[in-house]
C-alpha cells in the first residue's frame, strides 16, 4: 500500500503566482521529508527537505510545510516561473534507511 | 565533478535475456539504492545497500539481483524472471544513516524489452 501519496497528478499555475503542491503520508514514524524535481528521462534533483522536529523550512522561492497531526506535507513555490515546470515528487524516510516516494505532481507554469 | 553515473542510458533486451545496469558514484557515499519508475507509479525501491558486501531487498526485488563489492559501484541485474522489466531505472546514493541527508540520483537508464 502506498505510504506516501500525491493526490493531484497535475497542476497549472500562472507565472508569478504561487504553486502549492501537496503530499500525504500514512506512517507517523517518518522523520525526514524531501521534495524532488524531475524532468523527463532525467534523474530527480533535490529541492528542499524538512525534519519531523520542524514545521517549516524555507530556501529562496521554495518553502516546505509539515503538519504532523494531519500527516500532510506541502511545497510552496513563490513566485512560480516557467522553468519550474516539471514533475515534483515528495518523499519520506524512516531513520534514513529507506525512502518512500509519492506518485508525483506535474506542474505547468503558464507564461 | 562528483556525481553518479549510470550506463547505458538506453538499453534494449530480448525476452529471456539477463541485462546488467551499471551505477558508479564518486561521492564517497556508503549507501546506494536502485529505484524503478513506471508511469503513474512514482519511484519504487528495488534494492538498497548501506555498506559494502551487504544489501537489502526493497518493495519490488523479485526478478532483480545486485552486488556491492566496491563502495563506488552497485550494479543491478534484471533477470529473465522479471515479468515486466520495461521501465526507467534510477540509481541513487547518500551518506549512511543515521546521518540525515538527501538522495543523489543518477540520470537513469531506460530498459525496453522487445
Amino acid at each position: 500500500d502506498q505510504q506516501v501519496k500525491q493526490n493531484s497528478p497535475s497542476l497549472s499555475v500562472q507565472e508569478g503566482r504561487i504553486s502549492i503542491l501537496n503530499c500525504d503520508y500514512t506512517n507517523s514514524m517518518f522523520d525526514y521529508f524531501l521534495w524532488y524535481k524531475k524532468y523527463p528521462a532525467e534523474g530527480p534533483t533535490f529541492l528542499i527537505s524538512i525534519s519531523s522536529i520542524k514545521d517549516k523550512n524555507e530556501d529562496g522561492r521554495f518553502t516546505v510545510f509539515l503538519n504532523k497531526s494531519a500527516k500532510h506535507l506541502s511545497l510552496h513555490i513563490v513566485p512560480s516561473q516557467p522553468g519550474d515546470s516539471a514533475v515534483y515528487f515528495c518523499a519520506a524516510s524512516l531513520t534514513g534507511n529507506q525512502f518512500y516516494f509519492g506518485t508525483g505532481t506535474s506542474l505547468t507554469v503558464i507564461p | 565533478d562528483g556525481g553518479i553515473t549510470q550506463s547505458p542510458k538506453y538499453l534494449f533486451r530480448k525476452e529471456g535475456q539477463n541485462v546488467t545496469l551499471s551505477c558508479e558514484q564518486n561521492l564517497n557515499h556508503d549507501a546506494m539504492y536502485w529505484y524503478r519508475q513506471d508511469p503513474g507509479q512514482g519511484l519504487r525501491l528495488i534494492y538498497y545497500s548501506q555498506i559494502v558486501n551487504d544489501f537489502q531487498k526493497g518493495d519490488i526485488a523479485e526478478g532483480y539481483s545486485v552486488s556491492r563489492e566496491k563502495k563506488e559501484s552497485f550494479p543491478l541485474t534484471v533477470t529473465s524472471a522479471q515479468k515486466n522489466p520495461t521501465a526507467f531505472y534510477l540509481c541513487a546514493s547518500r551518506v549512511r544513516a543515521p546521518v540525515t541527508g538527501e538522495l543523489f540520483f543518477g540520470e537513469g537508464s531506460r530498459l525496453t524489452v522487445l
